[in-house]
């Protein structure tokens, strides 16, 4: 079965220092992965998404991530944490047509 | 920029009692689904829907559950009976396509069954 793990509840970051959040997944296919951010008492926002085209992704906010498949990893980086960066960061791959199943996501936390 | 609006923010609910969670997908778009969270938990899907069915469902998604495009711009999740293990938070989503088409979320109705 297809899923996605995410390794970290928690990370926690000085201001300016870089952030990585780890998302590993297993698919029989090549994936469709996404980034989502939920900032408090939000909803899901969409940060990027990997759809075979090019194995480094750009987002918002100067996030990106990098497809190894080798690795079966899909991790999120940016290279300067910003204290507005705090957050619940979910990684999700698409698993049909519809349906997208997430990580358990990673809590970011960035010190002053 | 379009998005994806959820009403109530909020609701409490008599266990046993129906509850319909209202959502205005993006416009354009022709996909819709609800997830939901429970706390703590992770984030998961319940149903899909497009050409006015449903295209997918989960297990979760069981008789006590229902779905509905009322009008041309209304997405509504109904649960008949609820119950106290309903407490969540639910996400309504829309995409214009599927597969690489990312889904867009709103921000939640939650769910509190007493």
């Amino acid at each position: 079965a297809q899923s996605v793990t995410q390794l970290g509840s928690h990370v926690s970051v000085s201001e300016g220092a870089l952030v990585l959040l780890r998302c590993n997944y297993s698919s029989s296919v090549p994936p469709y992965l996404f980034w989502y951010v939920q900032y408090p008492n939000q909803g899901l926002q969409l940060l990027l998404k990997y759809t075979s085209a090019a194995t480094l992704v750009k987002g918002i906010n100067g996030f990106e991530a990098e497809f190894k498949k080798s690795e079966t990893s899909f991790h999120l980086t940016k290279p300067s944490a910003h204290m507005s960066d705090a957050a619940e960061y979910f990684c999700a791959v698409r698993v049909s047509s519809y349906k997208l199943i997430f990580g358990s996501g990673t809590r970011l936390l960035v010190r002053p | 920029e379009p998005e994806v609006t959820q009403t109530p923010s909020h609701q409490v609910t008599q266990m046993g009692q129906e509850v319909i969670l209202r959502c205005v997908p993006i416009s354009n778009h022709l996909y819709f689904y609800w997830y939901r969270q429970i706390l703590g938990q992770k984030v998961e899907f319940l149903v899909s829907f497009y050409n006015n069915e449903i295209s997918e469902k989960s297990e979760i998604f069981d008789d006590q559950f229902s779905v509905e495009r009322p009008d041309g711009s209304n997405f509504t999740l109904k649960i008949r009976s609820t119950k106290l293990e309903d407490s969540a938070m639910y996400f309504c989503a829309s995409s214009v396509g599927t597969e690489n088409q990312p889904q867009h979320f709103g921000d939640g109705t939650r769910l509190s069954i007493l």
